[in-house]
């Protein structure tokens, strides 16, 4: 099956410091999702990128298919920007399925 | 705000018993999804139901069973729990059809098992 890895699995940041998260996935995907987990456990949508780049906000995000990896970035990074961010990407051989990253920790400090 | 809800909010059970969790879609759409989220992971695929029907599984053992309803909300039924199961419960919804897949997240129920 498709694998995805996250990188760093944690990051300490400064406020206002800006940041790269990066996503590793083994096959070619049709569907990519970056999520951030807040401390309640809310999966809140971040992106929805198959491939190209969106932005949003001080957040903006960069797929790029052919080369099986995404970017996340996050600038002028707040501290209610903390908690796991995860990448995950669309199995359509098990009916649609989302196969998660084991996510990035974030934690931004005043 | 997805749309999605979940109820409850958390549980306690203990081993051996056999629990409920309830999932409602958003708006519109006729696919749901269950996920556990073990402490300090990403979340795992359970299943998943279009139309009603088991459309995909997961490596999770019989006892885990679910239902869709005509109206898409959903159930996750597990029984038999064991201390393993203690975990944080995701249901999401999409809808598909549409060549766009984006899921949305309900915020979980917590479950524990003593």
């Amino acid at each position: 099956g498709i694998q995805v890895e996250q990188s760093p699995p944690d990051l300490i940041l400064q406020e206002g410091a800006n940041s790269t998260l990066r996503c590793n996935f083994s096959d070619s995907v049709n569907n990519l999702q970056w999520f951030h987990q807040n401390p309640w456990g809310q999966l809140i949508n971040l992106f929805y990128i198959p491939s190209g780049t969106k932005q949003n906000g001080r957040l903006s995000a960069t797929t790029v298919a052919t080369e099986r990896y995404s970017l996340l970035y996050i600038s002028s990074s707040q501290t209610t920007d903390s908690g796991v961010y995860f990448c995950a990407v669309t199995d359509y051989n098990q009916g649609g399925k989302l196969i998660f990253g084991q996510g990035t920790e974030l934690s931004v400090k005043p | 705000e997805t749309g999605v809800t979940q109820s409850p909010t958390h549980l306690i059970k203990t081993r051996g018993q056999q629990v409920t969790l309830r999932c409602s879609s958003q708006s519109g759409h006729n696919t749901v999804s269950w996920y556990q989220q073990a402490l300090g992971q990403g979340p795992q695929f359970i299943f998943q139901y279009y139309r009603e029907e088991e459309n995909g599984r997961g490596n999770f053992p019989p006892r885990f069973s679910g239902l869709q309803f005509p109206n898409y909300s959903s159930e996750l039924n597990v029984n038999a729990l064991e201390l393993d199961d203690s975990a944080l419960y995701l249901c999401a919804s999409t809808l598909t059809g549409d060549s766009y897949n984006e899921q949305f997240f309900g915020p979980g129920t917590r479950l524990t098992v003593l």
